[in-house]
């Protein structure tokens, strides 16, 4: 297994387009997270799925983003009329219990022009 | 819901001195807690973390953190540090089988 891996790891967007991106956790980890990190800070949660229930969504997420895991494994991350303002890393992390802690990708990094 | 502050954003010390990186969280059940911590140009790694039982917990890399409830404090320690150490540290709590919230991060910056 080789961790968590995102795709892709950089994204230049011009301000209006949409943007995808994907997520694909450790096999045996059935809880998903995304998370937003903004230079000098740490990481702001944004959602988690426990399979494919989409449990939890911060105030964050505001509706032009959305996020799937349609078969409890890989997860996208969507991203409508992008903004500048939404320009940061985009993490995706993978854990078993959740008290395991969790296992980061190397992030999506999102720059909106 | 749970919340985390790191004291302090930047800590510079010499190589071999100790160091102490400060926590305080907020929560109002019982908590999980963990330090991150992210190299120059790399992805966050676990540290350590406390779930239950000794207050106390090490790392393999000779850092150690004690939860103390009563302060609502995981602080970070480390008796000697190393050039290597430079690197973002972050605080995290999670409230029992909910999502992970972080600090600010602290970022420490060892000198020769």
């Amino acid at each position: 297994d080789t961790g968590v891996s995102q795709d892709p790891r950089h994204k230049i967007t011009k301000r209006g387009q949409n943007v995808t991106f994907r997520c694909d956790p450790i096999s045996e980890h059935n809880r998903l997270y995304w998370y937003r990190q903004t230079l000098g800070q740490g990481p702001e949660f944004l959602t988690y799925f426990q399979n494919e229930a989409q449990l939890e969504k911060s105030r964050l997420l505001s509706d032009r983003f959305s996020a799937e895991r349609p078969k409890g494994s890989f997860s996208t991350l969507e991203i409508q009329r992008t903004e500048q303002g939404d320009s940061a890393m985009y993490l995706c992390a993978s854990s078993i219990t959740g008290k395991d802690g969790y296992t980061f990708g190397s992030g999506t990094r999102l720059t909106v022009v | 819901a749970q919340s985390v502050t790191q004291l302090d954003s930047q800590v510079p010390v010499f190589e071999e001195a100790p160091v102490e990186l400060r926590c305080n969280y907020s929560s109002s059940v019982s908590v999980y807690l963990f330090w991150y911590v992210q190299y120059p140009n790399q992805g966050l790694q676990l540290l350590l973390k406390y779930l239950s039982g000794s207050t106390l917990v090490e790392s393999i890399n000779g850092f150690e953190a004690e939860f103390n409830k009563s302060q609502t404090s995981f602080h970070l320690r480390k008796p000697s540090v190393h050039i290597s150490d430079t690197a973002e540290y972050f605080c995290a709590v999670s409230e029992r089988n909910n999502d992970m919230r972080f600090g600010a991060g602290t970022r420490l910056t060892v000198k020769p």
